[in-house]
């Protein structure tokens, strides 16, 4: 089945550093992949949606040139969390969607947990 | 208001329990709809999608009513290993240009 690889699992920074979270699709391509965040006790919150080779639709809220996402190809997309702040501290999952796949192949990253200190 | 909108929970049943999750939708141009299961601290997994004919997966059957834009699960003789918590999602959009949105999540503890 399809499997995305979603790295690191786990992060600590430093508040003010960058962190970089990477979304690989090993078996199919990904036209599409999305970003969500997830805080304690609540649901995943659709960050933006990145499109291969084009610039990244971000959802109301969220700021794009703090979350910096990049769409290279089909199978890799990558989130920057820019000047990280405690209150970034979270748990981000990506999501790719298939491109051969019309029933809404959606497949979802192992997610990473983000802590800023 | 919320996008999609889900009880509240948390649900704590018996062993062997049936238990029904209800899912509310605002979005009329919402396509597809899903239950997803999400445990701690880990990705949510799709359990199945929801179909207006309603349709079942061995002990869960989700219906969903499209005029009243409401999803529900239902989980029979539920079991230990069904603590989890619930996702209702919706997608928003066509198959090309749709994205997933999720209700806040309905937390299920099964007791022996």
């Amino acid at each position: 089945g399809a499997v995305v690889s979603q790295h690191p699992s786990r992060v600590i920074c430093k508040s003010g550093t960058s962190v970089k979270i990477e979304c690989r699709s090993l078996d199919f391509q990904a036209t599409t992949m999305f970003w969500y965040r997830q805080f304690p006790k609540q649901s995943l919150m659709l960050m933006a949606t990145s499109n291969e080779g084009s610039k990244a639709t971000y959802e109301q809220g969220v700021e794009k040139d703090k979350f910096l996402i990049n769409h290279a190809s089909l199978t890799l997309s990558t989130l920057t969390v820019t000047s990280a702040h405690p209150e970034d501290s979270s748990f981000y999952i990506c999501s790719a969607r298939d491109r051969d796949t019309l029933n809404y192949g959606y497949t979802f990253g192992s997610g990473t947990r983000l802590t800023v200190v | 208001r919320k996008e999609v909108e889900q009880d509240p929970g948390p649900f704590n049943v018996p062993e062997g329990a049936t238990v029904a999750f209800n899912c509310t939708y605002s979005n009329s141009a919402s396509q597809s709809f899903f239950w997803y299961r999400q445990d701690c601290r880990k990705e949510p997994k799709l359990l199945m999608s929801v179909y207006s004919s309603g349709n079942e997966d061995g002990r869960f059957t989700a219906q969903l009513n499209r005029a009243s834009q409401y999803i529900s699960l239902l989980i029979r003789d539920s079991k230990l290993s069904d603590s989890a918590t619930y996702l209702c999602v919706v997608n928003i959009g066509n198959n090309q240009g749709g994205k997933l949105i999720f209700g806040q999540g309905t937390e299920l503890s099964v007791k022996p």
